[in-house]
């Protein structure tokens, strides 16, 4: 076990609705990564927060947003949902230095968007 | 080209087998690679991680990153059906890691 917790498990929603996810990270770590994982593909990289700034980001569009918060938990936020945005969200805690980060996952919540 | 190219599989192979499993990388800027294991439906789980060049062993699993070809493998000794799962390698970049598509495994006693 990784001690990274994601919440909720799975989730359903509409087209054009909005969704939070949650993420609490592993203790003593100070930077929190999302990906999304579409079926039979590798995860993709969203953002990374580090000590609550975003500290890089892939290629999403802006409806893609995130928080970290002084405890290090962390949510991510979609909004005007589309149907393509039906994937496995997974979010990754780590030490981040310069030279390294290693990164150690949840199980992901797992979003289908009808 | 992707930054970081898998096999997808899947790769059948009997218990006891040793497996290679493969990753090519396009940018050789840096030299940090990682090996996660992912079962259905569950978050990939760190397996190694590796810098630059050379052969890191742990248990039953070996990684190796060879620069010149920009080829990374992992090998896995005396395979177990537990083992059957995917297999995602990544690099390492600035801010985030690039995975590869992962590799289906399936190990049959």
């Amino acid at each position: 076990e990784t001690g990274v917790t994601q919440s909720p498990t799975h989730l359903i929603k509409t087209r054009g609705q909005q969704v939070t996810l949650r993420c609490s990270s592993q203790s003593g770590h100070n930077t929190v990564s999302w990906y999304q994982q579409a079926l039979g593909q590798g995860p993709q990289f969203i953002f990374q927060y580090y000590r609550e700034e975003e500290n890089g980001r892939g290629n999403f569009p802006p409806r893609f947003s995130g928080l970290q918060f002084p405890n290090y938990s962390s949510e991510l936020n979609v909004n005007a949902l589309e149907l393509d945005d039906s994937a496995l969200y997974l979010c990754a805690s780590s030490f981040w230095t310069s030279v390294s980060d290693t990164q150690y996952f949840g199980p992901g919540t797992r979003l289908t968007v009808l | 080209q992707k930054e970081v190219e898998q096999d997808p599989g899947p790769l059948s192979v009997p218990e006891g087998a040793i497996v290679s499993l493969n990753c090519t990388y396009s940018n050789s800027a840096f030299q940090y690679f990682m090996w996660y294991r992912q079962y259905s439906r569950k978050g990939p789980e760190l397996l190694m991680y590796t810098y630059s060049s050379g052969n890191k062993e742990d248990g039953r699993f070996t990684a190796q990153v060879d620069k010149s070809s920009k080829y990374i493998s992992l090998f896995i000794r005396d395979s177990q059906p537990s083992d059957s799962a995917t297999y995602l390698c990544a690099r390492y970049n600035t801010d985030k890691l690039i995975f590869g598509t992962g590799t289906r495994l399936q190990v049959f006693p």
